[in-house]
């Protein structure tokens, strides 16, 4: 009830291309879709979140699209770069009970040249 | 702004042994969460302080602990430490609610040998 599933767990992708990351969700009592950047070394970096309310939400080259009838939100990173190279994760969370993020398993985007 | 600082950063210990790691949230933030995160298991959730008082908690055994303090400075204790704890800890911090808009900190490292 608890799980976000995410995949693909790994993803090759060529500069300019588009990435495309998707992840779904049991709990309907989820409320709050964040995604996660996460760079070698560091801590997960917020990089763009949506609520249930929105099916649609952009900032500059990433966007979220959520279905909520099919319970499912994708990130998509539109001409893709190098610099954007790094592992990314879906995460979900609800306004009562544990309020706590519940991760993905992430992916592993690779960008190449 | 400062970010989450977490201290320290690296940490070796022995096994039996006990760990105390420690977090300094955004200043202004009263929510602070503690995550662990392995390649097997991914980034789960340890428990969640609010001002002062333990808010939420995860599925870890009674070894893991945790406070926080009148400034929302958080510490977790790790008692009789196992080789399956080996790990990266990160601290998360947010205004008030749990998971709403974190800031993660870039983690300390412990290795349990």
């Amino acid at each position: 009830q608890q799980q976000v599933k995410q995949s693909p767990q790994s993803l090759i992708v060529q500069k300019g291309g588009i990435s495309i990351i998707n992840c779904a969700y049991e709990n309907t009592a989820f409320d709050y879709f964040p995604w996660y950047q996460q760079f070698p070394g560091k801590g997960p970096a917020l990089l763009i979140a949506i609520r249930p309310d929105v099916s649609e939400k952009k900032e500059g080259r990433f966007t979220i699209s959520f279905n909520k009838s099919a319970k499912q939100f994708s990130l998509h990173i539109m001409d893709s770069q190098p610099g954007d190279s790094a592992t990314y994760f879906c995460a979900a969370s609800m306004d009562t009970g544990r309020r706590a993020l519940t991760f993905g398993s992430g992916t592993r985007l690779q960008v190449q040249p | 702004k400062a970010g989450v600082t977490q201290t320290p950063r690296y940490l070796i210990k022995t096994r039996g042994q006990q760990v105390t790691l420690s977090c300094s949230p955004i200043s202004g933030h009263r929510s602070v969460s503690w995550y662990q995160q392995t390649p097997g298991q991914g980034l789960q959730f340890l428990f969640e302080y609010f001002s002062e008082t333990q808010r939420n908690k995860g599925n870890f055994p009674g070894r893991f602990s945790g406070r926080q303090f009148s400034n929302s400075r958080s510490e977790m204790n790790v008692s009789t430490l196992e080789l399956g704890d080996s790990a990266l800890y990160l601290c998360a911090s947010s205004r008030d609610r749990a998971g709403y808009g974190y800031t993660f900190g870039s983690g300390t490292r412990l290795t349990v040998v």
